[in-house]
């Protein structure tokens, strides 16, 4: 079975300027979650999708920040302008959402990461 | 909004010997507590998940939950140095609730 894609692994850019991840998720996987990871920290939630609708973007800093995931399958997320405290590792990650949820713990999978560096 | 607090470590143990790892959780309405292992520059990955009281095992790790303290541990036996790592507790609300994660701990096994 095919993991979390993500694109693209590593991105260098200057302040002010833009920059857009996709991720694409697992298969079959309603919940699809955007986290942000500062070195040395956990990871941030920044927007949830269930499908193609938003779940929480309550964290997710909307006049810099925007995500979109249109069929309910694959995801963007675009910063713009950027800042140098966004440089960090942005995480996709997959859930297989509303269903099974206690028992299977409806455990969420990451893909390997973007790592965006602001200079 | 809810909160994981982790002890951020580094937590130093010898090869061989138990490694206790510890979480506490604000929201008392958590339902699935997960561990997280992440190895440095990568993502985490799953260890294993817990949401009932009590302990769960899964060959040398064991999850403990206790929800009455809103306290959840791993311990990992026979440590070894790829055990090295930072481990990330994460905890689920009700339906369609989001994974809030703690800082995680960062784990050093000495040979």
């Amino acid at each position: 079975e095919a993991g979390v894609a993500q694109s693209p692994r590593y991105k260098i850019i200057e302040k002010r300027q833009s920059v857009a991840f996709w991720c694409n998720p697992i298969s079959g996987h309603a919940t699809l979650y955007w986290y942000q990871q500062i070195l040395g920290q956990g990871p941030k939630l920044l927007i949830q999708f269930q499908n193609n609708g938003v779940v929480d973007d309550s964290q997710l800093p909307k006049d810099r920040f925007s995500a979109e995931r249109l069929k309910g399958v694959d995801s963007t997320l675009k910063i713009q302008p950027a800042k140098l405290e966004d440089s960090a590792v942005y995480l996709c990650a997959s859930s297989l959402g509303r269903t099974r949820q206690v028992y299977s713990g409806n455990t969420i999978y990451f893909g390997e990461g973007s790592w965006l560096t602001v200079v | 909004q809810k909160e994981v607090e982790q002890n951020s470590g580094p937590l130093s143990v010898p090869e061989g010997a138990i490694a206790s790892l510890n979480c506490t959780y604000s929201d008392r309405g958590s339902q699935s507590f997960f561990w997280y292992r992440q190895y440095s520059g990568k993502s985490p990955e799953l260890i294993m998940f817990i949401y009932s009281n009590g302990d769960k095992e899964d060959g040398r790790f064991t999850a403990q939950l206790n929800k009455a303290s809103q306290y959840v541990s791993l311990l990992i036996r026979d440590s070894q140095p790829s055990d090295s790592a930072t481990y990330l507790c994460a905890v689920r609300g009700n339906y369609g609730q989001n994974f809030v994660f703690g800082p995680g701990t960062r784990l050093s096994v000495l040979p």
